[in-house]
């Protein structure tokens, strides 16, 4: 079946350090891959996504890169704030908008100043 | 972006009691909605997928009679949790997805209290 595993946390970084947060994959086909984010008190957002092989998500300095190759989605960020303490859930969608995602168990994110 | 509401955000009920919660679609036409639960520090699971005019697909060990899905409109799907047990307290989030839009839309979640 269809499956995502993604680095446990928590994380804890001080600002403007180096974020790496590892997610891999296990889906037949081609999935969609996802990086949703969590803030307290909130729903998820969308951050990036990519649809195929290569195809580089970005949004907000985070980024990550869609590898068939090692079925990896990492999630980078060369500096991060205060404010990108949250909670970052990996996903991967076999087909259409109309099914449903199949989520990692998250990696909460703390950054100090 | 678009706007997935859902209401209450929380609630506490006694056991035995039923709760409803309502995911809206409030600037586009969801013609499906899902149903996620969340446990603390846990990852979401799926509980059941909804198409607009249709009966929710629900996935393995989630018990239909239980969780009552409606989704009688393109904007509103409804989740009622029948005769809740402190077993059901979770948070509870609805997504949508429809149309051109191709990405799914996530309500805040509800947090419901089972005493």
């Amino acid at each position: 079946g269809n499956s995502v595993t993604q680095m446990e946390g928590p994380v804890t970084l001080s600002e403007e350090a180096f974020l790496t947060i590892n997610c891999t994959y296990t889906a037949t086909g081609y999935p969609s891959l996802f990086w949703y984010v969590q803030y307290p008190g909130e729903g998820l957002q969308l951050l990036l996504k990519a649809t195929k092989a290569d195809d580089k998500g970005s949004n907000k300095g985070f980024e990550a890169t869609y590898r068939k190759e090692t079925t990896s989605f990492h999630l980078e960020k060369g500096s991060v704030q205060v404010s990108d303490s949250a909670v970052y859930f990996c996903a991967l969608r076999r087909d259409s908008g109309n099914t449903p995602l199949v989520f990692g168990k998250g990696t909460r994110l703390s950054v100090i100043a | 972006g678009a706007v997935v509401s859902q209401h209450p955000s929380r609630v506490i009920c006694k056991s035995g009691t039923s709760v409803k919660i309502e995911c809206r679609s409030l600037d586009f036409q969801a013609t499906t909605m899902f149903w996620y639960r969340q446990f603390p520090k846990q990852s979401l699971m799926l509980m059941a997928t909804s198409n607009e005019g249709s009966k929710a697909t629900y996935e393995q060990g989630v018990e239909k009679d239980k969780f009552l899905i409606n989704h009688a409109s393109l904007t509103l799907s409804t989740l009622t949790v029948t005769s809740a047990h402190p077993e059901d307290s979770s948070f509870y989030i609805c997504s949508a997805s429809g149309g051109s839009r191709e990405t799914q839309y996530f309500g805040p979640g509800t947090r419901l209290l089972v005493l």
